[in-house]
This record gives structure tokens, sequence and C-alpha cells, in this order.
């Protein structure tokens, strides 16, 4: 089945303990993104990836690491967690780096930090 | 920057009615696509329609269509005979090119089915 998958699906940690969230997409997929949801923000791009060893910042990018070593992998790094990272996380792919048919979106992280 | 509005966070419909979520857009490109996305409780992302803009006619899905009206910059999402499934947020989406490609949302709707 041709989809996104990320881990875990719910994470709580403790501030400063540095944690990983993964995202692989087995649809050959050349771009990829994160984002995060947040109440009465809607959705905000972190980082994104047209290829791979090839990433860029979005819209929200402070705290976070990613990187794209193999095209199906684009982890997701916290190297010290605060409690505004407290959020929900999707990754998103696309075949076409132009997303003209929009993104397929990972099942998401509830991430809380305290 | 390109930014999405979705002005009401809340609607609530009775089922087997219809219902109108609306979405307006701030853009100073000439081409570009919308979409609207669906996210029941299960959080999983959903595309339910795809909107282009150089095209005039809107897009259709089944029970699910698009108002678009380009000059007003607004894209607005009807669903008839409204289904207790189609309880979820609903997050409008612009494609921008300018600067990074990237899908820019609004904060969402989230819409209660009445039985």
């Amino acid at each position: 089945e041709a989809q996104v998958t990320q881990n875990p699906r719910y994470l709580i940690t403790v501030t400063g303990k540095k944690l990983t969230v993964t995202c692989s997409q087995n649809m050959n997929h050349e771009y990829m993104s994160w984002y995060r949801q947040d109440p009465g923000l809607g959705l905000r791009q972190i980082y994104y990836s047209m290829n791979v060893e090839v990433t860029d910042k979005g819209d929200v990018p402070e705290g976070y690491k990613v990187s794209r070593k193999e095209k199906r992998n684009f982890p997701l790094i916290l190297e010290s967690p605060s409690p505004n990272q407290t959020s929900l996380y999707f990754c998103a792919s696309s075949l076409s780096v132009n997303l003209d048919y929009g993104y397929t979106f990972g099942s998401g992280t509830r991430l809380t930090v305290v | 920057a390109q930014t999405v509005t979705q002005s009401q966070p809340e609607m609530s419909v009775q089922e087997a009615e219809t219902v109108t979520l609306s979405c307006t857009y701030d853009t100073s490109e000439s081409d570009y696509y919308l979409f609207w996305y669906k996210q029941p409780p299960s959080r999983q992302m959903i595309l339910v329609i795809r909107q282009e803009a150089y095209k005039q006619q809107n897009a259709t899905e089944n029970r699910f269509s698009v108002n678009f009206q380009k000059a007003a910059k607004s894209f607005s999402l009807k669903i008839s005979d409204s289904q207790l499934g189609d309880a979820a947020m609903y997050f409008c989406a612009y494609r921008t090119v300018q600067g990074a490609q990237k899908l820019v949302f609004g904060q969402g709707t989230r819409l209660t089915i009445n039985p």
C-alpha cells in the first residue's frame, strides 16, 4: 500500500531530551515536508526537501533539524525540546516538486513536552 | 506572503442538509492550485477536492463541490446531503510558487453534523 509512515503516533518527553520522529514514504516521491498543527493556526511548515541531500527551512524552523540522506526517509529531530514544541506533527510527501496534486500525509505524531 | 483565511472556526449542519465552508486567500500570482483537506477524528489528512486556478469550471467530487471566485480570491466548499461521516476539521490550502514551493493552510473549520 502506498503510504507515508510516521512514528511514533504519540510521544511524551521531558524538556531537553533529544528525540527523533521518523517519516518514510514508499512512493518514490521527490518532495517531503514537515508541518506542525496548532489550534487556531492551522498547519505551518517546518522544513522541506526537494531531493536527496537538499533541505530548506519553512516558516517555523527554530528548534528543529531534518536530514534527507535517502529518498524515502525524512526524520525530524528535536535536539532540545521545549514545551512550546508541544504540537501535532505531520510528515507529507509529493511525487512532484510542483505540488500540483497536493500532499500525501502521514498519520501524525502527537508530541507533548513537559 | 500568501495567506489563507478561514473565517468560520466552527460550523454545524443537520444531517442531509447542505453546508458551505468559506475560504479566502491573498496572492499576486495568476496560476496556482487550491485544495480542501478533511481531518476526521482519526486525524488523518484526506484530500477532498482540488481546483486549478486557470480553469473556470468549479471542481466537483460526488457530494463535494467548490465555488471558485478568482477575482474575489474566494474558494468555498459546499457539502451536499451531509452525512455523519462528514464530521471533521476542514482545511483550505493554497499552493504557492513564490519563494519555496509549499502548501499554505488556513486555520481550519470544525464541522459538526447533527443527526
